[in-house]
């Protein structure tokens, strides 16, 4: 079964500067899908960005970017420029390739989570 | 579009009762989820149907059911409620049906559920 850790509980960035969120995880397959989710005190689930794991470059959306090192098995999140809004709690998630038949699982294999603060 | 809507929002029991929670989606998705997130630990998957008529067990199946009711709809089921089963809940959908895709999901607000 994959895995996916997220080693930093609780982290802070001032406002305007950059932060990194880290996630890894386990796997034994070659071709996946890779996820970013924020969770804003609302709790909504909303989606940040997306990553194939067989599409060598990586993701961005406006400020935010992710690191994909295939090989390590790391999959970070940059959030250029932070705004207050982007206080959140942050989810990485993992999810397997799908059957071509459509019988398979689309399910996401979640990480515990990161808080993020936001010193204005 | 309203995305993905679940109902109640909140909701309070007493050990042994039961309730249904409910979710509809209008994006024409053929797959559907359920999870709990409890403190620290993520979300985990409850159930799941990856197409109408379908359902199988995720990660933390037990003391739940589900129903399938057609393709909008997937709901969750707590026969006999215990205080373990305290947890907000989400319902998503994705696409699904096959091939490879990003197949992302989509979420509903959530329910918070208290189990006295």
């Amino acid at each position: 079964a994959q895995t996916v850790t997220q080693s930093q509980p609780e982290m802070s960035v001032q406002e305007a500067e950059t932060v990194t969120l880290s996630c890894t995880y386990d796997t034994s397959e070659s071709d996946y899908y890779l996820f970013w989710y924020k969770q804003p005190p609302s709790r909504q689930m909303i989606l940040v960005i997306r990553q194939e794991a067989y599409k060598q470059q990586n993701a961005t959306e406006n400020r935010f970017s992710v690191n994909f090192q295939k090989a390590a098995k790391s999959f970070s999140l940059k959030i250029s420029d932070s705004q207050l809004g982007d206080a959140a709690m942050y989810f990485c998630a993992y999810r397997s390739p799908g059957t071509y038949s459509g019988a398979g699982s689309y399910q996401l294999t979640f990480g515990k989570g990161t808080k993020l603060s936001v010193i204005p | 579009n309203a995305g993905v809507t679940q109902t109640p929002k909140f909701q309070v029991l007493k050990t042994g009762q039961s309730m249904t929670l409910q979710c509809a989606q209008d994006m024409n998705h053929n797959s559907m989820y359920w999870y709990r997130q409890d403190p620290g630990m993520g979300l985990r998957l409850i159930y799941y149907s990856a197409s109408e008529g379908t359902t199988d067990k995720g990660e933390v199946p037990n003391g739940y059911n589900v129903s399938r009711l057609n393709k909008r709809e997937f709901s969750l089921r707590l026969e006999s409620a215990a205080p373990s089963q305290t947890s907000v809940y989400f319902c998503a959908s994705s696409r699904g049906g096959g091939g490879n895709s990003y197949n992302e999901q989509f979420f509903g607000p959530g329910t918070r559920l208290t189990v006295l």
